[in-house]
This record gives C-alpha cells, sequence and structure tokens, in this order.
C-alpha cells in the first residue's frame, strides 16, 4: 500500500459546480497535512493547511479524519481558474527538522464552461 | 523578485554526462530540499539540509551529490547521467523544515537525458 494515495482522476466538472477528492494515508503517527496545487508545468504552490478541526478557506474546505486516516478537499462554486491538480500531502515528526514529507501522485480537476 | 531561483529550467544531455543544477533560496529559510518529480507526476524527496547539514537522504543512487555552501543555496551534482534520470527536479524550501511549515518550491529544471 502506498504511503499517500489520492484518485489520479480526472475529474471533469462544469464550472460553478462543487466537488470533493480525498486522499488516505497509511502512517497513523502522521502529523501534518496540506493541499498543495500544481498547475501544468509549474511548481506546486501551498493551496491550505488542513486542521484537526477541519477549515475553510473562501471556496475551499479541508478536513481531517484521523480514525479512517484520510483527508478530503471540497470546492464550492468551482471557477475555470480552479483547474490543475491537486497534491495530498503529508507529513510526521511535527516539530523536528528531519521530518518526513510524502506528497500523493494528486488528483487532476477539469472544469469545463 | 523570486522566492526560491533555479538554474537552469531545461537541461538536455547525454547519457553518461555529468551536470549540475542550482538552488538558491532568499527567504532566510534554514532548510532546503531536492525533489524529483517523474513523468507519471510523482513528486519525491530525494534530500533535504538544515542550515547546510544532510538531514533526510531518501534511497537516491550515489550518483547524485547535494552540496549546501551555505544555508541559502542547495545544489545538486549528477554524475553519470543515466535515461531514468530524466525528469523536472524541483528545489524547494521551509523555514525550519518542521513539519507543519509551508514548502515553497523553486520553478523546477526538467531534465532530458537523450
Amino acid at each position: 500500500r502506498k504511503e499517500v494515495e489520492q484518485d489520479p482522476g480526472p475529474f471533469n466538472v462544469p464550472e460553478g459546480a462543487t466537488v470533493a477528492f480525498n486522499c488516505t494515508y497509511s502512517n497513523s503517527a502522521s502529523q501534518s497535512f496540506f493541499w498543495y496545487r500544481q498547475d501544468c508545468r509549474k511548481e506546486p504552490k501551498l493551496l491550505m493547511s488542513v486542521y484537526s478541526s477541519g477549515n475553510e478557506d473562501g471556496r475551499f474546505t479541508a478536513q481531517l479524519n484521523r480514525a479512517s486516516q484520510y483527508i478530503s478537499l471540497l470546492i464550492r462554486d468551482s471557477k475555470l481558474s480552479d483547474s490543475a491538480t491537486y497534491l495530498c500531502v503529508v507529513s510526521n515528526a511535527l516539530y523536528s527538522s528531519a521530518s518526513k514529507i510524502i506528497f500523493g501522485s494528486g488528483t487532476r480537476l477539469s472544469i469545463r464552461p | 523578485d523570486t522566492a526560491v531561483s533555479q538554474t537552469p529550467k531545461y537541461l538536455v544531455t547525454q547519457m553518461g554526462n555529468d551536470k549540475s543544477i542550482k538552488c538558491e533560496q532568499n527567504l532566510g529559510h534554514d532548510t532546503m530540499y531536492w525533489y524529483k518529480q517523474d513523468s507519471k507526476k510523482f513528486l519525491k524527496i530525494m534530500f533535504s539540509y538544515n542550515n547546510k547539514e544532510l538531514i533526510i537522504n531518501e534511497t537516491v543512487p550515489n550518483r547524485f551529490s547535494p552540496k549546501s555552501p551555505d544555508k541559502a543555496h542547495l545544489n545538486l551534482h549528477i554524475n553519470s547521467l543515466e535515461l531514468g534520470d530524466s525528469a523536472v527536479y524541483f528545489c524547494a524550501s521551509s523555514r525550519t523544515g518542521a513539519s507543519t511549515d509551508t514548502q515553497y518550491f523553486g520553478p523546477g529544471t526538467r531534465l532530458t537525458v537523450l
């Protein structure tokens, strides 16, 4: 089993739709969770951190389910500019400079007009 | 001003050659990383340095040798390049290296080995 698994997609949804995808992780000791966004032929950029209590940033909501070991990302009222690959990132060793960072292979999202 | 910069952006070379990629960050971060993103878009950490000290060294062939002359720079030298080394190499930095830190990525170096 991969340490971090994501559905590769592509998810192809119309503008204005709500879309959600999950990411599962295998290490129950994982401490920190993130969603990064990567546009085609560009570098990954942080979209949002995922907190235990869940968090929301505008149209984006991230949730963490420790019991089932997955994180989710919900995008409401999707825009054409949301088309990108969304990378799930899991990290352990909370406050150590040797923290291990693992990226999922990404979920491709395509928003159509 | 670019926070994390890499040179070159593109690198095309023959098998067996030796090449280097340079990375610089002007964010004042303590930790820098090298990642490899293969054709399947899987991004995998190769090395991390904290204040010029090697912290993480994943199972990478010893043809790959990172060097950190100071905490703002982390270069990657690759000896005897192989076809399988073709990938995009991303440099990144984070404030302390803690798992809660945001990773800031450079624009990537697209390496093609012929």
